[in-house]
């Protein structure tokens, strides 16, 4: 299994673009999260997904916006990209048998800058 | 509001044992999970607390005291390669998780 794998890994965009971070995962997890993370900070949660065509609203979900059409795939999509959404990126998901807090498996993130 | 408190930075001589805390602010909390990040990698889940008490797994324990709002990470034997940032996460129900800022752990020969 590759796991959960996040597409591009490095990316910088002009004010005001827009652009879609990729998120896949193998492991048939019906659960599924976008967390960004600033620098020397923890993690915030942007979006998440408990199934396919069902998302809601994290902490930071503001500029942002989500779908899930499969189990696989959970894109995040940036609309008018400004400098306050330089960040990594990290998609992450869980096994609807467990607690959600337990074992939330991370890709290996998108780092993006806007200049 | 909801927060879950940690230190900034520990640190620790290779082979001693350290203990890194969290103390959480957080309506309807429902549980406590530990992770790991080296630089420039994703977090790698460590442990979880559903409930009060001890868990253990290898040289890693996590303590959770929810009327103490409170909860530790303990690594013993520590390598070199421990060094890293630690996060705690605690939930609220309705799958949104809240990780701490982070506790960076410099280990020294």
């Amino acid at each position: 299994n590759a796991g959960v794998t996040q597409t591009p890994k490095f990316r910088i965009l002009k004010i005001g673009q827009s652009m879609t971070l990729q998120c896949t995962q193998d492991m048939n997890h019906n659960y599924m999260y976008w967390y960004r993370q600033d620098p020397g900070m923890g993690l915030k949660l942007i979006y998440y997904s408990v199934g396919a065509g069902i998302t809601d609203k994290g902490e930071v979900p503001n500029g942002y916006n989500v779908s899930r059409s499969t189990t696989e795939d959970f894109p995040l999509r940036l609309e008018l990209a400004a400098p306050s959404q330089t960040s990594v990126y990290f998609c992450a998901s869980s096994h609807p048998t467990s607690d959600y807090l337990y074992e939330q498996y991370f890709g290996p993130g998108t780092r993006l800058t806007v200049t | 509001g909801q927060s879950l408190e940690q230190p900034s930075e520990v640190t620790a001589v290779e082979g001693a044992i350290v203990q890194i805390n969290c103390t959480y602010q957080t309506s309807g909390f429902y549980g406590l999970s530990w992770y790991q990040q080296h630089d420039g990698g994703a977090p790698t889940f460590l442990s979880y607390n559903a409930l009060d008490g001890l868990e253990e797994t290898g040289r890693f324990s996590s303590f959770l005291s929810r009327s103490d709002s409170y909860g530790y990470l303990l690594l013993q034997e520590l390598q070199m390669k421990d060094s890293a940032s630690y996060f705690c996460a605690g939930g609220t129900g309705g799958f949104k998780t809240i990780f701490g800022a982070g506790t960076r752990l410099f280990v020294k020969a």
